[in-house]
Formats: C-alpha cells, structure tokens, sequence
C-alpha cells in the first residue's frame, strides 16, 4: 500500500516555466489536497477537492490550476513559475468526514 | 481566515527535559489535530481532540483541548532525540468539507 506518492522530489525551474506536479493515492479517498509549506507559516491549501471532476480554491490558489479527473489523481500545475512560487509542495488525502489527513514525502521547488 | 498561533516557533532541549508547546486561536474549533513532520517528510497524524477539556495520551505526549475549544497544548515528557521534528496543529477549516487550517509550526531539537 503505496499511500500518497508525489513526483518529482526535487525540481528547479526558471521563471516562466510551467510543469505539473504529480500526486496519486491508492487508497480509495474522496477527498485530496495541495498544500505549500514555506519557513514560519505552517501549511497553506492551495486547492482541493472532494470528488472526481470537482476542485476548488483554498487559501492560496493564484498561479496554479488542478483538475481531477480520477479518484486516484491530483496534478497541480504551474502556469508561468515565479520565483515567489519557491516552496515545498505536499499532497494529502482523506476520507470524507474524516479530518485525517495522509501526506506525500513533499516535492521542493526552486524557481530561479 | 482562522489563524491558529503556535508557540514557541523554535525550541531546543537536552534529552530527559519536559516541554510544552501552545497553539491558539481566537475561533472556536468542533476539532483540533496535531501531527509531527520529520524532515523530508510529509506531516504524520499524532492525535485529534474532538470535546473541550479533553485529554489524550501518547506514551510521553499529552494533548490538551482548552475547555473553550479554542486553544491546545502538547507536552512532552522526558524529552528524546527522537522526538526532534516539526510539530503542527491543525483544525477543521469553517464551510465545511475535509479543508484543514494549519497552525504556524514549532521546531522542536533534542540533543543529547
């Protein structure tokens, strides 16, 4: 049981770039999320979304996109990279109702 | 936004020291979780408390919701290297669905 596995680990992009991350489960969970987590501020939701074919903002959406067209399938993608994009990014699941969230090891981001 | 304020941000203790870490709000939370991250890693669930003036143990971790529901506490024990990680709060977002607001974070070291 892989649980939620994010690729790529590392990625360094320069400005304007765009890429998608890529965040798959396997455990069947309605719900999935983005989340960037920079020095001093915890982890912010960037988007999320409670079922195959609906997403929605969260806190911080400017500048990315997601689409789930799958219940196993959460890619996020940057449009045009900046360097204030420069993060680390973390994918989590749950299962509906439930506030336990399961996460990825992360992808770090560097937009030079 | 609800914001969910930790302190202390860093905090660095020999091994066998007890510690406590805060974190507040001004809102009221139905629930409150906390988890540790280790680097390189994804966040890990440790507890949820759900009623007010709830306590919880985890062999050396004891958390607390405040009678309020606005407010929680973990302590720890004997403190051991192993123990060393980030440690997060984090409460169930207002409107609904499995959105989870993420508290700014503590830094705990533990050295020999």
């Amino acid at each position: 049981n892989a649980g939620v596995t994010q690729t790529p680990k590392f990625q360094v992009l320069k400005t304007g770039q765009s890429m998608t991350l890529q965040c798959a489960q396997d455990m069947n969970h309605e719900y999935m999320s983005w989340y960037r987590q920079d020095p001093g501020m915890g982890l912010r939701l960037i988007h999320y979304s409670v079922g195959a074919g609906i997403t929605d903002q969260g806190e911080v959406p400017n500048g990315y996109n997601v689409s789930r067209s799958t219940t196993e399938d959460f890619p996020l993608r940057l449009l045009s990279a900046a360097p204030s994009q420069t993060s680390v990014y973390f994918c989590a699941s749950s299962y509906r109702g439930s506030t336990e969230a399961f996460f990825g090891q992360g992808t770090r981001l560097t937009v030079v | 936004t609800q914001l969910l304020e930790q302190s202390p941000q860093f905090l660095s203790i020999q091994e066998g020291e007890n510690l406590t870490v805060y974190c507040n709000s001004s809102s009221v939370f139905s629930s409150l979780q906390w988890y540790r991250q280790e680097p390189g890693e994804g966040p890990v669930l440790l507890v949820t408390v759900v009623t007010g003036g709830e306590v919880k143990k985890l062999k050396r971790l004891t958390f607390q919701f405040g009678d309020a529901r606005k407010d929680s506490s973990l302590h720890i024990t004997a403190a051991q290297p192993g123990d060393t990680g980030l440690y997060l709060c984090a409460a169930k977002s207002t409107g609904g669905g499995n959105k989870l607001t993420f508290g700014t974070g503590t830094q705990l070291k533990v050295e020999l």
